[in-house]
């Protein structure tokens, strides 16, 4: 099982919808949850950060962590063609050897259209 | 200027060579990170580095070395370079007081083909 898994894609939505994306984990003892987005021949830049289990809203974009159910998602309300990106789930290991170490999955390739 | 400044950007080289990457930062973060990228696969921890002393393994490190010169700078090397290591590689900095060390800042990216 791979610690980090994402819907790989590519998901594809109109404009102006709700894109829904997913991620889930394997170490049950993580607590700092991240989404990174990458713009085609881009770098990745962090969008949101997550600590606590519910909401958390910061303009169009929701971020909802579930620990219980080691799932972790991100909302994009009124998606843009300028949405369209590489989204990237990341979990911070909290302890052991493997402490500080960020882990990506392998990113959900978004494309709103017109 | 950017804040993580890769170096080179594009590099082609040929099976057996050693090759380095070099990563600088401005930014005045205590953490650094050599991932690379591949198509389908995301972004894999190479190694990754909390201070000058400190330098630890990730995933894939098989291949790799890695120098933590001084807090700002930190390089990876591959010692005799494969075509199944041709990736993207990306440094990335972080400070351990923000985010819990997990707000990361990427470099432009290092394009390494091996032939």
């Amino acid at each position: 099982q791979k610690e980090v898994e994402q819907n790989s894609g590519p998901l594809s939505v109109p404009e102006g919808a709700i894109a829904s994306l997913n991620c889930t984990y394997s170490d049950r003892g993580s607590q700092s949850f991240f989404w990174y987005r990458q713009y085609s021949g881009k770098s990745p830049e962090l969008i949101m950060s997550i600590y606590s289990n519910g909401d958390k809203e910061d303009g169009r974009f929701t971020a909802q962590l579930n620990k219980a159910s080691q799932y972790v998602s991100l909302l994009i309300r009124d998606s843009q063609p300028s949405d369209s990106a590489t989204y990237l789930c990341a979990v911070l290991s909290a302890g052991g050897t493997s402490y500080g170490k960020l882990t990506f999955g392998q990113g959900t390739i978004l494309t709103v259209h017109p | 200027d950017a804040d993580v400044t890769q170096t080179p950007r594009n590099r082609i080289t040929k099976t057996g060579k050693r090759i380095m990457l070099e990563c600088s930062q401005t930014k005045g973060h205590d953490r650094m990170y050599w991932y690379r990228q591949d198509p389908g696969l995301g972004l894999r921890l190479i190694y990754y580095s909390f201070d000058v002393k400190d330098i630890n393994k990730g995933e894939i490190s098989d291949g790799y070395s890695v120098s933590r010169q001084a807090q700002a700078k930190f390089s990876l090397s591959l010692e005799s370079a494969i075509p199944n290591q041709t990736a993207l590689y990306f440094c990335a900095t972080s400070d351990s007081h923000r985010g819990y060390g997990g707000e990361l800042f990427f470099g432009e990216g290092s394009r390494l083909t091996v032939l």
